[in-house]
C-alpha cells in the first residue's frame, strides 16, 4: 500500500498559466477529497467525490477551479489562469466511508 | 454548518511533561471527531477518532482524547511527551452524512529537551 499518491510534488507556474494536479487514491477507497493548505487560511476543504461522483464542491472557487474523477484510480484538480493567491499546498485524501482519512504528501504550487 | 476551534496556536512543554491540546466544536447533529498530526514538511497523519461509545479513545503513540457532549469538546492528551511529538496537531469534525472534514487552525506543539 503506497498510500495516496500525488504528483507532481512541486509545481511552479507563471501567472495566468494552467496547473493540473494529480491524485491516485488508495485502492478500494470510495471517497476522495481535495484540500488546500496555507499558513494564513490553514486547511481549507475544496471538494470531494464518492464512488467517482461529485458530492460537495462548496469549497471550490467557482471560476477557475475544477476537479474531476474520471475513474476510481485517479482524480485531477485543474486551476485555470493561476494567480499568486493560488499558491498553496494542495492535499488529496481518500477514505472508506466513515473511517479514517488518509492524506497524500501534497503538491506545493507556486505561482510566480 | 460545522466549526472547530483550537484555542491554543502554540503550546510549549518539556520532555516528560503531560500535555493537553484543546478542541471545541459546534454542530447540531451526529458527528465524527478526529485528530491529525503534521510533522514539519510532511503530510497529515491520522491519530485517533471518535464516533460513538466510550468517550475516551486511545490513539497511537500514547495519545488519547476525550469526547464531551456537554462541553462540545474533544481534547487530546498525552501523559509524557517525547521530543518527537513536536508537530502541528489538527482537530477535525465530520457532520451528518457529509464525509468532508472541517479542520481547526491547528496547535503547534513544541517539546523541549
Amino acid at each position: 500500500n503506497a498510500g495516496v499518491i500525488q504528483t507532481p510534488r512541486h509545481k511552479v507556474t507563471g501567472k495566468g498559466q494552467e496547473a493540473t494536479l494529480w491524485c491516485e487514491p488508495i485502492s478500494g477507497h470510495s471517497a476522495v477529497f481535495w484540500y488546500r493548505q496555507t499558513i494564513v487560511q490553514g486547511l481549507e476543504f475544496l471538494t470531494y467525490f464518492r464512488n467517482q461522483a461529485p458530492i460537495d464542491d462548496s469549497g471550490m472557487p467557482k471560476e477557475r477551479f475544477s476537479a474531476q474523477m474520471p475513474n476510481q484510480s485517479h482524480s485531477t484538480l485543474k486551476i485555470q489562469s493561476t494567480q499568486p493567491q493560488d499558491s498553496a499546498v494542495y492535499l488529496c485524501a481518500s477514505s472508506v466511508q466513515n473511517t479514517e482519512v488518509f492524506f497524500g504528501k501534497g503538491t506545493r504550487l507556486t505561482v510566480v | 454548518t460545522q466549526t472547530v476551534s483550537q484555542s491554543d496556536a502554540h503550546v510549549t512543554v518539556f520532555e516528560g511533561d503531560s500535555v493537553e491540546l484543546r478542541c471545541n466544536y459546534s454542530y447540531g447533529g451526529s458527528i465524527y471527531l478526529s485528530w491529525y498530526i503534521q510533522h514539519h514538511g510532511r503530510g497529515l497523519q491520522f491519530l485517533l477518532k471518535y464516533y460513538s461509545g466510550n468517550p475516551v479513545v486511545q490513539g497511537v503513540n500514547g495519545f488519547k482524547a476525550e469526547f464531551s457532549k456537554s462541553d462540545s469538546s474533544f481534547h487530546l492528551r498525552k501523559a509524557s511527551v517525547h521530543w518527537s511529538d513536536s508537530a502541528v496537531y489538527f482537530c477535525a469534525v465530520t457532520g451528518g452524512s457529509n464525509a468532508k472534514l472541517t479542520f481547526g487552525k491547528g496547535t503547534k506543539l513544541s517539546v523541549k529537551s
